[in-house]
């Protein structure tokens, strides 16, 4: 079955470094996603992307966040300066449509640790 | 996006189902309702989606009532590994970057 997957599975930074997080999405999906998770918190969306643009952002996603898809299969999520806030899991996901009913496949996640 | 509450926790015995049940009465006619879970240290996974009509899948069944202003997800018979966070979500015409907006869901605890 095929299945978004994501690298690497635990990152550790220290504050004000860059990191780029890694996502490899279900070949024939053409929208992607990233959330994050604050441990004992709840998901929250950070951006979507179709067609090499962004489809709609969140108020944390802030000019320290940037999204990518810099050739047919990855799409990466940069930090370009960490702080101990942005600590969290980051999960990527895909999805084949952006009808209601589309279903969107989640990554395992990376572990983002800032120091 | 309506918001839906769902209870914080939830107790089942092993094999026996289970009735989540989410609330969503400022649902509006266009709303899917769709419902993910979250294993342990996992990302959120599918479990089920519908607009009107009862719906089932091989992983569970979804129960929506006639108002639409509730559902209820089943799992016919509970195993260990149903274990997890249930998230009942809407999701809007209107949402242009097709994301969703999780809430806190519900913690499915299950008693071997």
């Amino acid at each position: 079955e095929p299945e978004v997957t994501q690298t690497p599975s635990h990152q550790v930074t220290q504050m004000g470094q860059e990191v780029i997080l890694r996502c490899v999405p279900i070949s024939n999906h053409l929208y992607f996603y990233w959330y994050r998770q604050i441990l004992g918190q709840k998901v929250e969306f950070l951006v979507s992307f179709y067609n090499n643009e962004i489809s709609e952002k969140s108020e944390i996603f802030d000019d320290q966040f940037s999204v990518e898809r810099p050739d047919g299969s990855n799409f990466t999520l940069k930090i370009r300066s960490t702080k101990l806030e942005d600590s969290a899991m980051y999960f990527c996901a895909s999805s084949g449509g952006t009808s209601q009913y589309n279903e969107q496949f989640f990554g395992p996640g990376t572990r983002l640790t800032v120091l | 996006d309506a918001k839906t509450t769902q209870p914080n926790s939830m107790e089942s015995n092993e094999e026996e189902p289970v009735h989540l049940p989410c609330n969503h009465s400022t649902i509006s006619g266009t709303d899917y309702i769709h419902w993910y879970r979250q294993l342990p240290s996992q990302g959120p996974e599918y479990v089920i989606h519908g607009l009107t009509s009862n719906v089932n899948n091989r992983m569970a069944s979804l129960a929506i009532a006639e108002d639409r202003k509730s559902s209820t997800l089943i799992l016919h018979r509970a195993t260990l590994r149903d274990a997890a966070v249930y998230y009942c979500i809407l999701r809007h015409p209107r949402n242009t970057g097709n994301q969703f907006y999780f809430g806190t869901g519900t913690s499915l605890t299950v008693i071997p």
